[in-house]
């Protein structure tokens, strides 16, 4: 079945120090990828997106790129602020039939310390 | 910008009863959803909702669960005979349309059984 891998936290950075955070997926077809962030407190905030292979998702300084050779969707920033300071949850979802629903990693939990 | 307004933001309930979790969609979105964490677990798929319907449901949503959208404004996650495993924090979302439509997420509704 369909799933995601992303990698384990807690990272803690220095302001301005450059962030990568690993996803890999297990799909059939042609899934859309997405990254969500989580502030403390709040609800789930889609960060970024890509549907299609190659495709680079950005937003607020992230960036994802859609990799279909490596089944691979990694959340990168080149210089991160402490208000970045959240869970980062990449998720897939199918692109086959009624499929909507969303299927997410475990959470990267990312601290920035000033 | 629109929101998913979930209430309440915290519900602690005696095992054994019943609760609903209350939401309210963006309000040109058709398609709904409910997903739940458990504390430091992953964020799980348990239904979607189109036209009045399930469309999909994940296998925790067992007949201890039901949904409904009683109004044009209003939709709701029954829990029936609660039990200590069902606390969890849960999250509804709503999308325009499925496939590559972002989800937007309320903040969630904690649900503590005791």
């Amino acid at each position: 079945g369909n799933s995601v891998t992303q990698m384990e936290g807690p990272v803690t950075l220095s302001e301005e120090a450059f962030l990568t955070i690993n996803c890999t997926y297990t799909a059939t077809g042609y899934p859309s990828l997405f990254w969500y962030v989580q502030y403390p407190g709040e609800g789930l905030q889609l960060l970024l997106k890509a549907t299609k292979a190659d495709d680079k998702g950005s937003n607020k300084g992230f960036e994802a790129t859609y990799r279909k050779e490596t089944t691979s969707f990694h959340l990168e920033k080149g210089s991160v602020q402490v208000s970045d300071s959240a869970v980062y949850f990449c998720a897939l979802r199918s692109d086959g039939g009624s499929q909507g629903n969303l299927i997410f990693g475990k959470g990267t939990k990312l601290s920035v310390k000033p | 910008e629109p929101e998913v307004t979930q209430t309440p933001s915290h519900q602690v309930t005696q095992m054994g009863q019943e609760v609903i979790l209350r939401c309210v969609p963006i309000s040109n979105h058709l398609y709904f959803y409910w997903y739940r964490q458990i504390l430091g677990q992953k964020v799980e798929f348990l239904v979607s909702f189109y036209n009045n319907e399930i469309s999909e449901k994940s296998e925790i949503f067992d007949d201890q669960f039901s949904v409904e959208r009683p109004d044009g404004s209003n939709f709701t996650l029954k829990i029936r005979s609660t039990k200590l495993e069902d606390s969890a924090m849960y999250f509804c979302a709503s999308s325009e349309r499925q496939g590559a439509q972002p989800q937007h997420f309320g903040d969630g509704t904690r649900l503590s059984i005791l």
